[in-house]
């Protein structure tokens, strides 16, 4: 059974500096890895998605990278902003079937000025 | 363009009572999705559906129905509501193009069951 950890489980950093979030699975046989991002009474936005073929993808200040065979993932966001503060989650998916989503618990991030 | 709606936002039970969450998306998806989340743990999934009159179990269907009818709702029923159910629920619906899934989730419905 796929499980996801991610740590920390929280972090507090001043503005600007650049950081990493964590993302372990236990089966290398995904179909993809997503990060999403969540604000508080807010649903979910997809921020990025790795395929299982792919080592990296980059949105803006925003690098999420994999590695099945270690069973790992990151997200690297430079030079952070206040308005980065949210909870990051990320996901694996299934291979076959319907792309059932495994989500770890969060790493809720704190941006202070 | 409303994304994926769910109602209420907020709601209150007593144990014992039934009731259903509603999930509407204007996307025309085909697949849609319900997930729990509870504090310190993940989004678990409950129920799924891959097309209209097309529903399966996900990782925790205990306790909950949910039926398809047309493509635009997904509706989540509590059929005799439990405090273990205390939790925020979101509805998501997702596409498949070019290789990968893209999700877009709801708000989300805080429940309380006392």
């Amino acid at each position: 059974k796929q499980e996801v950890t991610q740590i920390p489980a929280a972090l507090s950093v001043p503005e600007g500096e650049n950081l990493v979030l964590n993302c372990s699975f236990t089966d290398s046989a995904i179909y993809n890895l997503q990060w999403f991002r969540q604000d508080p009474g807010k649903g979910l936005t997809s921020l990025l998605l790795i395929q299982s073929s792919q080592r990296e993808q980059t949105s803006g200040r925003l690098n999420a990278s994999l590695d099945k065979s270690s069973g790992r993932s990151t997200l690297y966001i430079a030079a952070s902003q206040p308005g980065d503060s949210a909870t990051y989650l990320c996901a694996a998916s299934e291979s076959g079937g319907y792309n059932k989503l495994i989500f770890g618990a969060g790493t809720r991030l704190a941006v202070h000025p | 363009n409303a994304g994926v709606t769910q109602t209420p936002k907020f709601q209150v039970l007593k144990t014992g009572q039934s009731m259903t969450l509603q999930c509407a998306q204007d996307m025309n998806h085909e697949y849609m999705s319900w997930y729990r989340q509870d504090p310190g743990m993940g989004l678990r999934l409950i129920h799924y559906s891959v097309g209209a009159g097309i529903t399966d179990q996900g990782e925790v269907p205990n306790g909950y129905n949910v039926s398809r009818s047309t493509t635009e709702d997904f509706p989540l029923r509590l059929l005799s509501a439990a405090p273990s159910q205390t939790s925020v629920y979101f509805c998501a619906s997702s596409y498949y193009s070019s290789g990968s899934y893209g999700y877009t989730f709801g708000s989300g419905t805080r429940l309380t069951v006392v």
